[in-house]
This record gives structure tokens, C-alpha cells and sequence, in this order.
């Protein structure tokens, strides 16, 4: 059974562009909720799908955004890149939109660098 | 808002130490809090949860309670292994929101020598 699978594992982009970061939830999870951690510092919450629609959003600028697949499967989108964007970018999934943490499993993640 | 503090690190110890790693959070209703662990190049796993006050989370020889008077939920072992060298970040989510939002600490460096 596969855990949360993220691709890519690490990028490298330039100031202004845009990227792309993708996941697959564990198997049977059918939400998906990203994270964004940067060097010495936890997690923060970015956003969560449920049902292909974006449920909660955390404290991000409308640079970032999502989509989720009828397979459960999620992107996530950030426009004109920042050097201050450049972190981790890590994706949990779990089982409906009043999930306990115990049902929160993350992938390895995304390393996005920004020159 | 919610939020997590944690105790600074790095912190080091030698095999068979006694380990505590400070949590304190700030939260709004009742919630829930958790310890995870990240090694390195891998995902966050949850460690061990506590859901209401007094209870106690544990795994693997790891112990938290959750003090609802003193906001705190500190992680304890009383003897560590080198295979412990991980970063742990202490976490919380207010169930009546949606647990799949959660706030975490800044994350503990733990460094176990033989």
C-alpha cells in the first residue's frame, strides 16, 4: 500500500516564475492538505481539498492555489516566485473533512528552491 | 490564533539519557495535541496524540500528558537511542474546525550519541 507520494522531489526556479507540485494521497484517503515548512521552522497550513473544492485556507497570498482530481490526487500552483518561497512544501492526506491528526499522513515532499 | 512553542534546540544527549522536550500552545476551545517526528529526508510520522486534558499519549517508550491548567503537553523518555536522533515538532487542531488545519511548533533537533 502506498503512502502520500510527492513529485518532484526537489526544483529549482527563478524569480517570477511559476510551479507546479503534485500529489497522490495514501490510498483510501480522499483529502488533501499542504503544507509549507520553511528552514528551521514547523509546518504552515496552506490549504485543504475535500471533493475538488479548496474547504479551509491558512494564511497565504492567492499566489498559491490548488486543484484536486476525481482521483483524489492534488496540485498545487505558485505564481510569481519569490525567494522567500523557496521551503519544503509538504502534503498530507487523510479520510474526510473532520479528520483527526492520527489519520493525517504526509509525504516526504517537495524541496522548492527560488533563485 | 492557535500556536505551539516549543523548547529551543538543538539538543544533545548521550544513549540512555532521560529526554524532555518542552511544549507549550495557545489555543481557542479544546484541542487536540500531538507530537511528530521527521527523519531526515523523510515525512513527518505522528508520534502520539492526546485528544483531552490529562490524558496520556504514548508510543514507543515516548510520553506526553496533556496539562489543560498549565497549556503544556511535554515529550519525555526516559532513555534514549541513537536511533532517536530526529526532529519533533509539537502540534495542535481544534476538532470543532478541521484537524486536517494544524499548527505546528518550530520542531526540536535531537542528537543522540552513543
Amino acid at each position: 500500500d502506498a503512502g502520500v507520494t510527492q513529485s518532484p522531489t526537489h526544483l529549482i526556479k527563478t524569480r517570477g516564475q511559476q510551479v507546479t507540485l503534485r500529489c497522490s494521497p495514501k490510498s483510501g484517503h480522499d483529502t488533501v492538505s499542504w503544507y509549507q515548512q520553511a528552514l528551521g521552522q514547523g509546518p504552515q497550513f496552506i490549504f485543504q481539498y475535500y471533493e475538488e473544492e479548496e474547504r479551509q485556507r491558512g494564511n497565504f497570498p492567492d499566489r498559491f492555489s490548488g486543484h484536486q482530481f476525481p482521483n483524489y490526487s492534488s496540485e498545487l500552483n505558485v505564481n510569481a516566485l519569490l525567494l522567500g518561497d523557496s521551503a519544503l512544501y509538504l502534503c498530507a492526506s487523510s479520510w474526510g473533512t473532520v479528520a483527526t491528526n492520527e489519520k493525517l499522513f504526509f509525504g516526504s515532499g517537495t524541496q522548492l528552491s527560488v533563485l | 490564533g492557535n500556536s505551539v512553542t516549543q523548547m529551543e534546540g538543538p539538543v544533545t544527549l548521550s544513549e540512555e539519557a532521560f529526554l524532555t522536550i518542552n511544549c507549550t500552545y495557545t489555543a481557542t476551545g479544546y484541542p487536540s495535541l500531538f507530537w511528530y517526528v521527521q527523519y531526515p529526508g523523510e515525512g513527518l510520522q505522528l508520534l502520539l496524540k492526546a485528544t483531552k486534558a490529562d490524558d496520556k499519549g504514548s508510543n514507543k517508550g515516548f510520553e506526553a500528558t496533556y496539562r489543560k491548567e498549565t497549556t503544556s503537553f511535554h515529550l519525555e523518555k526516559g532513555s534514549v537511542q541513537v536511533s532517536d536522533s530526529a526532529v519533533y515538532f509539537c502540534a495542535l487542531s481544534d476538532p470543532s474546525t478541521n484537524a486536517g488545519k494544524s499548527t505546528f511548533g518550530d520542531g526540536t533537533t535531537l542528537t543522540v550519541k552513543p
